[in-house]
């Protein structure tokens, strides 16, 4: 596709129930983020794969919150047993790789709402 | 960890008034800026971006931005700001060390016509 596709737009999960986030990245990019955006919280770093590299899981907040790439393409962000705070819009980004001669390119974001 | 503070929360301006929105980073190294705009229904998109060279870098839609090393600054600015300009805007630092990429919270631009 020409831009990172997220799906879905918009989720509505009940509390204590798993919920799975796609990114698919612009192809061929190598680097892939994810971020959750709270209201008044800006963008907060979740995740970071570069490559055949072990992910970068240092912005994860707990451990229901995991990711993973297959073939270095499509990304998973998996939260379980959802709590209220994790509502919040996730978005995800790729890059071509070095973010010193390119920059990072957004998806729309997923809305979750855990209610 | 790096970290990114952008200190005005909410901005509301007139049209045709001058913009400056402040960005400061922590991080001793070399590193990469950037700003970031989130218009109301889209992604975020690039505004500009500094690297090297001169840190006076000029963006689209008339923005501007300084890199002041000594400061660890690089505000944004634009000279005229139009109704259209309402949005959301990201500072971002990445480090030459790594592909990390730190945002900070966001400000919030409201242009009144």
């Amino acid at each position: 596709g020409a831009g990172v596709s997220q799906s879905p737009s918009n989720k509505v999960t009940e509390k204590g129930k798993d919920v799975e986030l796609r990114c698919d990245p612009i192809s061929g990019h190598t680097a892939l983020y994810w971020y959750r955006q709270s209201l008044g919280q800006g963008l907060e770093f979740l995740i970071y794969f570069q490559g055949n590299s072990a992910p970068d899981k240092s912005g994860l907040p707990s451990d229901r919150f995991s990711a993973e790439r297959t073939g270095g393409s499509v990304s998973t962000l998996t939260i379980q047993r959802t709590q209220q705070e994790d509502s919040a819009v996730y978005l995800c980004a790729s890059s071509p790789g070095d973010l010193s001669v390119t920059e990072a390119f957004f998806g729309q974001g997923t809305r979750l709402t855990v209610v | 960890a790096q970290s990114v503070s952008q200190h005005n929360h909410h901005v509301i301006l007139s049209e045709a008034a001058s913009l400056e929105l402040g960005c400061n980073y922590s991080y001793g190294g070399t590193v990469n800026l950037f700003w970031y705009v989130q218009y109301p229904g889209q992604h975020l998109q690039l505004l500009l971006k500094y690297f090297s060279g001169d840190p006076l870098v000029k963006g689209i839609k008339g923005f501007e931005a300084e890199f002041i090393k000594s400061k660890f600054s690089f505000n944004l600015r634009k000279p005229s700001v139009q109704w259209s300009d309402t949005a959301e805007y990201f500072c971002a630092v990445n480090a030459w060390t790594g592909n990390q990429f730190y945002f900070g919270t966001g400000t919030s631009l409201t242009v009144i016509p």
